[in-house]
């Protein structure tokens, strides 16, 4: 079945501090992964999209991996700010590069308190 | 650019009576999708359109949803007759194509029913 996985569900951190957000999936086949930013009462943004070949890519403050070979992905934030407070998403496309159908997580609730 | 929009951003209606959601996505948008999303959850797809074509609404529990895409650009997701369990945020996004293009999504549509 496929499924992608978030941890921590919620997390509190203080303004200037980094964190680290971790996404499993057991989506097969692969064709992309991407991480999604969704504020309160406000639809999911993209923050970032890696294909297989990708291990990495930066947005700003925002850093995403990829393991392909473990189905592991991380969001990193680098010196958080009050405005990250939001649940990040990680998505997962799976079949075709044409058809793929997204398969969403349940999302990590961050809290950045100052 | 104009995102995508959607409306009414927020409606409650007693159960069992009609409801009916708009999405205009973005200009040049082939591809329309509608989601669900329940608190605490990720989005989960409920009809993929390309163009005027529903081609994925595996999803969509027809006894009581219809979605249409006429002349393929504004779309309509209806729901007769609500349920309690209806009671949810729907989420329209748009994309140039399926699979690897970025798909944009609206504030969605919060709908209570009590």
């Amino acid at each position: 079945k496929n499924q992608v996985e978030q941890s921590p569900q919620s997390l509190i951190i203080l303004e200037g501090k980094n964190c680290t957000l971790q996404c499993n999936y057991t989506v097969s086949p692969f064709s992309n992964l991407r991480w999604y930013k969704q504020d309160t009462g406000r639809g999911p943004v993209s923050l970032t999209i890696m294909t297989f070949s990708e291990n990495t890519k930066s947005n700003g403050r925002y850093t995403a991996t990829l393991d392909a070979d473990t189905k592991q992905s991380s969001l990193h934030i680098t010196a958080s700010q009050l405005s990250d407070s939001a649940s990040y998403i990680c998505v997962v496309s799976g079949g075709s590069s044409n058809t793929g159908k997204l398969i969403f997580g349940q999302g990590t609730t961050l809290q950045v308190k100052p | 650019e104009a995102g995508v929009v959607q409306s009414p951003r927020y409606k409650i209606i007693e159960k069992k009576q009609p409801v009916a959601f708009w999405c205009n996505p973005i200009s040049g948008h082939n591809t329309l999708y509608w989601y669900l999303q329940n608190l605490g959850q990720g989005p989960e797809l409920l009809i993929r359109y390309e163009n005027e074509e529903a081609v994925d609404d595996s999803q969509l529990p027809k006894d009581r949803f219809s979605a249409e895409r006429l002349k393929g650009v504004d779309s309509t997701l209806k729901i007769q007759p609500a349920e309690l369990g209806d009671s949810a945020v729907y989420l329209c996004a748009s994309s140039r194509g399926a699979g690897r293009y970025e798909q944009y999504f609206g504030p969605g549509t919060r709908l209570t029913v009590t």
